[in-house]
């Protein structure tokens, strides 16, 4: 069965530090998502792509990257970790507007 | 740009009565409109959605919603609630640029 997958779970990383998080798609769907959730925010867009090779900002893009350079995967780097930036993060996927989004189980990244 | 407003953020029924979570929304163009579920520590599972066929959407689990358009509304419905429908719900809308917008959510309390 197709799914998307999270890596890892949990993680807890220090001020500063570099970190990564994982998504993986095996739906063959165009377009990716990055949000964070915290609450009293909902879910708010952190960058998505429409493609290979394609990324763009959301809405709290600040101390945030992606890279698209396969259909399958859209891996999100903190460049420099900040407290600010503990939150639960979900991926999504989409073939297009009419669909809804399939979401991974989430990321629990703590700053410490 | 569109958006969602969820009228309210916390919802208490009592079990075997019926569910009504609001959801107002604004959008340029005609909308897609979704509901999410989204249980303690889980990651996001699609209820329904309106993609601008029949204006009264059956989704999973007993949950419907109408499509207003005079009242820009898209109300979330269930006739009896269960104890397993305790969690949070977020309506959303997207355009026609796949560009989707989170509701901050309704948490549903059911009480025995």
């Amino acid at each position: 069965d197709a799914e998307i997958t999270q890596s890892p779970r949990h993680k807890i990383t220090e001020t500063g530090r570099q970190v990564t998080l994982a998504c993986h798609q095996t739906w063959n769907h165009n377009n990716m998502f990055w949000y964070r959730q915290d609450l009293g925010h909902g879910l708010r867009l952190i960058h998505y792509s429409y493609g290979v090779q394609d990324t763009n900002k959301g809405e709290v893009s600040d101390g945030y990257s992606v890279s698209r350079s396969n259909t399958e995967d859209l891996p999100l780097t903190l460049e420099s970790a900040a407290s600010s930036q503990t939150s639960v993060y979900f991926c999504a996927s989409s073939d297009g507007p009419l669909g809804g989004y399939t979401f991974g189980s989430g990321t629990r990244l703590t700053v410490v | 740009a569109q958006s969602v407003t969820q009228l309210d953020s916390h919802v208490s029924v009592s079990e075997g009565t019926p569910v009504l979570l609001r959801c107002n929304y604004s959008s340029s163009y005609s909308p897609s409109l979704f509901w999410y579920v989204q249980h303690p520590n889980k990651g996001l599972q699609l209820l329904l959605k309106y993609t601008s066929a029949a204006t009264l959407v059956k989704g999973i689990n007993g949950f419907e919603a109408e499509f207003k358009k005079s009242e820009t509304s898209f109300h979330l419905t269930k006739p009896s609630a269960h104890m397993s429908d305790a969690a949070e719900y977020f309506c959303v809308v997207s355009d026609h640029n796949n560009d989707m917008r989170f509701g901050a959510g309704t948490r549903l309390t059911v009480k025995p």
